[in-house]
């Protein structure tokens, strides 16, 4: 079983609904990443998490570090968000990533 | 100021060849990570330097993979010779080396390694 688990793996939603994308680990963790991935197009970062909430835009991040748990939200979803969301995690005393399989989202118009 | 660049975008070549991957870092990043994407599989570490000297190399695969970083700038990553199993994409990260818990990493386009 991989140490970060993100769920679901491909999610399809319409244009302006309300998307929910989580992510548990099993390790300890100094922090924690979501990033995306457009079709085709590299890796950037949205958030960088150690605890608590951070909002950008209609993106929102959360981490519930006792239960090792992080959830991904976006707010009036619109085709342009469709890529694929990778959670990663920093292991504590290391300075690598641990990264779940992705979740691609598509969303219609 | 310039992201994470590497070189090639896209690489085919056939098993027993030898390719060389190069990845240009943020200019002042001290710290560079090599990763890779296999087909159907997470993202996993490769291995990480901090200017010129290997701190952590244990995602390496198997001896045919070498990674450089002479003068701690620019990095090289060759696979010598190139098994099937290597085709994926190879994403390269910078950081910097500020006295913080985490700094946070910059990734590249990533190079797509075909091997036939």
């Amino acid at each position: 079983k991989n140490e970060v688990e993100q769920s679901p793996q491909n999610l399809t939603a319409q244009e302006g609904e309300f998307i929910t994308i989580n992510c548990s680990y099993s390790v300890g963790i100094s922090a924690l990443h979501w990033l995306q991935q457009h079709p085709g197009g590299g890796i950037v970062s949205l958030f960088m998490l150690s605890s608590g909430k951070k909002k950008h835009g209609r993106l929102i991040a959360t981490i519930n570090i006792q239960e090792k748990h992080s959830s991904l939200h976006i707010t009036a979803s619109h085709p342009r968000d469709s890529a694929v969301y990778i959670c990663a995690v920093l292991i504590q005393g290391a300075q690598k990533l641990v990264f779940g399989q992705g979740t691609r989202l598509t969303i219609n118009p | 100021e310039a992201g994470v660049t590497q070189f090639p975008s896209h690489s085919v070549i056939e098993k027993g060849q030898t390719v060389t991957l190069r990845c240009d870092p943020i200019s002042g990043h001290d710290n560079l990570y090599w990763y890779r994407r296999v087909m159907g599989k997470e993202i996993k570490f490769l291995l990480h330097f901090v200017k010129e000297s290997k701190q952590d190399e244990s995602g390496m695969p198997n001896n045919r993979f070498l990674a450089e970083r002479t003068g701690g700038t620019y990095s090289t990553l060759k696979v010598q010779p190139a098994e099937l199993e290597d085709s994926g994409v190879y994403f390269c990260a910078s950081s910097q080396a500020k006295a913080s818990f985490y700094n946070e990493q910059f990734f590249g386009p990533g190079t797509r390694l075909t091997v036939l």
